[in-house]
């Protein structure tokens, strides 16, 4: 099982470009979310989905937009970048229903917004 | 708002000292906490939680709700504990247990030969 995949793994844009950076999981988990990762900041919740067809705002939501295409995929979109958003992308997976669930994350998507 | 305080941004320690990582919690009951660790060029991992009541490579953590702390702790560090490690907490919506976690904002650990 390769866990929780992202890609790209570096991306770099200018400002206003748009890019959508994506996750798939194979351990047929529920929930799926993205994080941040700033220094200084730890993590910061993004978006999540608790299960397929359902999404919710994290802490940080602002400027970006995600798609749960199935129950596998949770895609992160950055329609108009801005230097703000360079960060690292976290994805991870979790089977769900209960707090006290593992969460398993991606290698990240280190991104650059010149 | 849940947070989770991590008051070191950076510690140091000699290898065989005792180590020590402080966590915070606001208070809200009885929580549910973790400690993850993000190794070099690794990714995150969970390392230990306290419903668990476990040890994981020599680390334990124990819940002080007099204190609202889960420090993390080892008796004698090895240079392989280098890492960051991030306490966390299930987000506001703990009954249902999929709103992601809130993160302290992490320790970076070096342990010196």
């Amino acid at each position: 099982n390769a866990g929780v995949t992202q890609t790209p793994k570096f991306q770099v844009l200018k400002t206003g470009q748009s890019m959508t950076l994506q996750c798939a999981q194979d351990m047929n988990h529920n929930s799926m979310y993205w994080y941040r990762q700033d220094p200084g900041m730890g993590l910061r919740l993004i978006y999540y989905s608790a299960s397929e067809g359902t999404t919710d705002k994290g802490e940080v939501p602002n400027g970006y937009n995600v798609s749960r295409l199935n129950k596998r995929e949770f895609s992160l979109r950055l329609e108009s970048a801005a230097p703000s958003q360079t960060s690292v992308y976290f994805c991870a997976s979790t089977e769900g229903g209960t707090a006290l669930s593992e969460q398993y994350f991606g290698p990240g998507t280190r991104l650059t917004v010149t | 708002a849940q947070r989770v305080t991590q008051p070191e941004k950076l510690l140091s320690v000699f290898k065989g000292a005792p180590v020590e990582l402080k966590c915070n919690y606001s208070y809200s009951g009885s929580p549910e906490l973790f400690w993850y660790v993000q190794y070099s060029r690794q990714r995150l991992q969970l390392l230990l939680r306290h419903i668990s009541r476990e040890s994981i490579k020599g680390f334990t953590a124990d819940l002080n709700k007099g204190e609202t702390s889960f420090h993390l702790k080892k008796p004698f560090a090895q240079e392989e504990d280098s890492a960051m490690y991030y306490c966390a907490r299930p987000g506001p919506d703990s009954g249902g247990g999929a709103d992601g976690l809130t993160f302290g904002k992490g320790t970076h650990l070096i342990i010196q030969p």
